[in-house]
């Protein structure tokens, strides 16, 4: 019953590194995500897709790029991985039938937390 | 700007009554998506339920409902007949017309046997 799966579970990571948290979905939406979640903050967006190599900034994209190849992968990246991006990472996709009125179809993945020492 | 306000840190209800979760919304389209998650101490975000604004019908999975009131800006969820297994971190998150979704701090519900 696979919906959305991520990479690891758990990352540790050194400041500096180049870090790949990866995203698969296999429920064929168009819409894919990616949010940090931090105490205290809720759930922040940092990048979003709606479709191969269509990607735009969330509401924090700094430090951070996406890729987004194949329709079912989306991959979050962090090009010099900072003490200040240790948080949770979530991945989500959904898909809405009928515009506004109509049903959604959404799963986040399981969650990477990573640590950056 | 989308903003989502969640005012209870935490509420506490019986087992087997029910509960209301508040959330107030705030934006300029005229088209958005409410919707709420649930987060288990286990870490995974599970949806809930969803409400398009312009649905007139209150939106209902089960023991999840959400009372929509366009007009306050408000998103309540109620959550009938608690169960145990119903104690979590409880987010509302609304999106506009490219579901991108802003989500609120989230309420934790601690329900007692």
């Amino acid at each position: 019953d696979v919906k959305v799966t991520q990479s690891s579970r758990y990352l540790v990571k050194r400041t500096g590194e180049k870090v790949f948290l990866e995203c698969v979905q296999d429920m064929d939406h168009e819409n894919m995500f990616w949010y940090r979640q931090d105490p205290g903050l809720g759930l922040r967006l940092i990048y979003f897709s709606y479709d191969v190599k269509m990607k735009e900034k969330g509401d924090i994209p700094e430090g951070y790029s996406v890729s987004r190849e194949k329709k079912e992968r989306f991959s979050l990246i962090l090009e010099s991985a900072s003490t200040n991006q240790t948080s949770m990472y979530l991945c989500a996709s959904h898909r809405i039938y009928g515009g506004t009125s109509g049903r959604v179809e959404q799963f986040f993945g399981p969650g990477t937390r990573l640590t950056v020492l | 700007a989308q903003k989502i306000t969640q005012t209870q840190p935490g509420m506490f209800v019986q087992e087997k009554e029910a509960v209301t979760l508040d959330c107030t919304y705030d934006t300029s389209d005229q088209s958005y998506g409410l919707f709420w998650y649930k987060q288990p101490s286990s870490g995974e975000m599970i949806f809930l339920i969803y409400q398009g604004s312009y649905d007139e019908q209150n939106a209902t999975e089960g023991r999840y409902s959400l009372n929509f009131q366009k007009a306050r800006k408000s998103a309540n969820l109620v959550i009938s007949a608690s169960q145990l297994g119903d104690s979590a971190m409880y987010f509302c998150a609304m999106g506009g017309s490219n579901y991108k979704l802003t989500f609120g701090k989230g309420t934790l519900l601690t329900v007692n046997p």
